[in-house]
């Protein structure tokens, strides 16, 4: 079955630090993949997507995230970190099999910034 | 933008009450959802409509019905309110189904935080 697994619950980095939040899938053929960024109070905002082709994929607010095959693997990364990311962040993965299909989402990573 | 709107914001209900989350889109999508978002386990689909005049059920859909009253419109009804369906329910929308070519980018709305007490 398919499923997004989030290992880090929670993530505290010091503002201006180098940021990586991990996200592994289990799927049986090229997934698309999405990170999404929740600010408390609010709705979930698309930070990125991964369909096809390169595989290191640029978002909005700085954040990167790469696709590794070999690895089962789309971690979101940013080089410095802002006050203002600290948020819930969740990876999803949209399966392809046939039929009209749905997204899943993993348990999400909090984030703290410390100034 | 309105972009994806829900009504209301907040809701308690008792148990056994019934009530009807609304959900309305304004980018001409063909795809509506409502998720469930708990503590510790991301958001869980419990209803999908592809596209008008249809709907499906995703991964917990018990206890609730839907409506996709018209392209632009998706309701989420809990006939007999429960504790278990306290919980914030996010209604999003995306031009295509994931898996489909087109915009599979999904919008979501700010939120319903529901308790059933």
């Amino acid at each position: 079955a398919q499923s997004v697994t989030q290992p880090d619950i929670h993530i505290t980095v010091s503002e201006g630090a180098s940021l990586e939040l991990r996200c592994n899938y289990s799927y049986g053929a090229t997934p698309y993949l999405f990170w999404y960024v929740q600010s408390p109070g609010q709705g979930l905002q698309l930070l990125l997507k991964y369909f096809s082709g390169d595989t290191l994929v640029q978002g909005i607010k700085g954040f990167e995230a790469e696709f590794k095959r070999s690895q089962s693997s789309f971690n979101l990364r940013k080089p410095s970190v802002h006050w203002s990311d600290a948020a819930e962040y969740f990876c999803a993965v949209g399966p392809v099999s046939g039929g009209y299909n749905k997204l899943i989402f993993g348990a999400g990573t909090r984030l703290a910034v410390h100034p | 933008n309105a972009g994806v709107t829900q009504t209301p914001k907040f809701q308690v209900l008792k148990t056994g009450q019934s009530m009807t989350l609304q959900c309305a889109q304004d980018m001409n999508h063909n795809s509506m959802y409502w998720y469930r978002q708990d503590p510790g386990m991301g958001l869980r689909l419990i209803y999908y409509s592809a596209s008008e005049g249809t709907t499906d059920k995703g991964e917990v859909p018990n206890g609730y019905n839907v409506s996709r009253l018209n392209k632009r419109e998706f309701s989420l009804r809990l006939e007999s309110a429960a504790p278990s369906q306290t919980s914030v329910y996010f209604c999003a929308s995306s031009e295509a189904p994931p898996g489909r070519s087109g915009n599979t980018e999904a919008f979501f709305g700010q939120g319903t935080r529901l308790t059933v007490v």
